[in-house]
Formats: structure tokens, C-alpha cells, sequence
């Protein structure tokens, strides 16, 4: 099983609607959790990060954490074409409180 | 703004010719990371510092090394570059100490092709 999983798509959606992106991670033991945006050709942009189980919001994202079943989402509200790009889960890495261990990526296509 | 930035943004050098790579911050954090990336692949750690200690991955090969000669600046050295470098090279910091993971913060990367 790889450490940091995620479908790599492409998902599409029409403009305006709720994107949904979804990670599940290997290690039980795992405390931190980030999302990068990544646009074609481009280095990765931290969007988020989130420690605790629940929700955390900002602006028109929100990171949703469930320790229990090992899974990390990120929702964008009103997707925007501007949103299109690979999102990048990332979760500490084993036994590192610093370093990450990365996902492949899920392509997100927002139509107008 | 405080920020990582990595030079040259385009680097194309020859089948076996070494190339150096730079990194700078002004973030003053004490971890920085090299990471390589091909397309549609996930980042890959290369290695990283940790104040002045130096870490290897284990499956990074001698082909590349690296260098941090103060807080601010580090570089990635590839001695004999193959077909099989060309990658976008990302050069990332982060905050290390107690606690959960502090985000990483990357530059802009460096394209390296290789003729």
C-alpha cells in the first residue's frame, strides 16, 4: 500500500460548483496534513494544513480530517476555471516531524 | 516578502557535464530540502539539511549532492548528468523543531534539461 494515496483523475467540474478532493494515508500515526495546489509547470503553493480531526476553513477551502478512517479531503467552494491544477496531499512522514511525504496528485479541471 | 528563490529558472546542459543548482531564502528557517520531480509524479526527496546536518535518502543516487554553506543559501550539485536527470528540480524550506510539521514552502523550481 503506498504511504500517501490519491486519484489522480482528472475530475471536472463545472464553474461554480464544490470540488472534492480526497487522500487516504497509510501511517495511523500520522499528525499533519497539507494540501498544495500545483499548476502546470509550476512549484507546489500551499493551500492548507490541518493537525486536528474536523473541518478547518478558509476562504472558499476547506480541509476535512478523519484520523479514525486515515483520510484528509479538500472541498473548494465555487470553483473557479483559475482552480484548475493538481492538488497535492502531503503527510508528515513516518517517524519525521518535518519531513513530507507526497501523493501524486489529483488533476482538477474546472469548466466555464 | 520573505521567500525561497531558485536559480537558474531553465538550466539545459550536456549528457555527462556537471551543473549546480542554487537555492536562497530569506525565511530563515532551518530545514531545507531538495526535491526532484518528473511529470505527473509526486515529489521526490533528494535530501535535505537540518541546520547544518546533512541527510541523504536512501535511494538518491551518488550522482547528486549537496551543499548549505550558511543558513540562507544551499545547492544542488549533479556531477555527471544522464538523460534520466531531466526533471524539475524544487528546492523547499520549513520551520524544524518540536511540535507537528510546520508547512514546507517551495520556490519556483529549476527546469533541467539535458542534450
Amino acid at each position: 500500500q503506498k504511504e500517501v494515496e490519491q486519484n489522480s483523475g482528472p475530475l471536472s467540474v463545472p464553474e461554480g460548483a464544490i470540488a472534492s478532493l480526497n487522500c487516504t494515508y497509510s501511517d495511523r500515526g500520522s499528525q499533519s496534513f497539507f494540501w498544495y495546489r500545483q499548476y502546470s509547470g509550476k512549484s507546489p503553493e500551499l493551500i492548507m494544513f490541518i493537525y486536528s480531526n474536523g473541518d478547518k476553513e478558509d476562504g472558499r477551502f476547506t480541509a476535512q480530517l478523519n484520523k479514525a478512517s486515515q483520510y484528509v479531503s479538500l472541498l473548494i467552494r465555487d470553483s473557479q476555471p483559475s482552480d484548475s491544477a493538481t492538488y497535492l496531499c502531503a503527510v508528515n512522514a513516518r517517524g519525521s516531524n518535518y519531513k513530507l511525504t507526497f501523493g501524486k496528485g489529483t488533476l482538477l479541471t474546472v469548466n466555464p | 516578502d520573505a521567500m525561497v528563490i531558485q536559480n537558474p529558472r531553465y538550466q539545459v546542459t550536456q549528457f555527462g557535464k556537471p551543473v549546480t543548482l542554487s537555492c536562497s531564502q530569506t525565511l530563515n528557517h532551518n530545514v531545507m530540502y531538495w526535491y526532484q520531480q518528473k511529470s505527473s509524479q509526486a515529489p521526490k526527496l533528494l535530501f535535505h539539511y537540518y541546520d547544518k546536518d546533512f541527510n541523504n535518502e536512501a535511494d538518491t543516487p551518488d550522482n547528486f549532492q549537496s551543499r548549505r554553506p550558511n543558513t540562507s543559501f544551499c545547492f544542488l550539485d549533479i556531477r555527471s548528468p544522464g538523460l534520466g536527470d531531466a526533471a524539475m528540480y524544487l528546492c523547499a524550506t520549513s520551520r524544524g523543531g518540536q511540535g507537528p510539521n510546520q508547512p514546507q514552502h517551495f520556490g519556483d523550481g529549476t527546469r533541467l534539461s539535458i542534450l
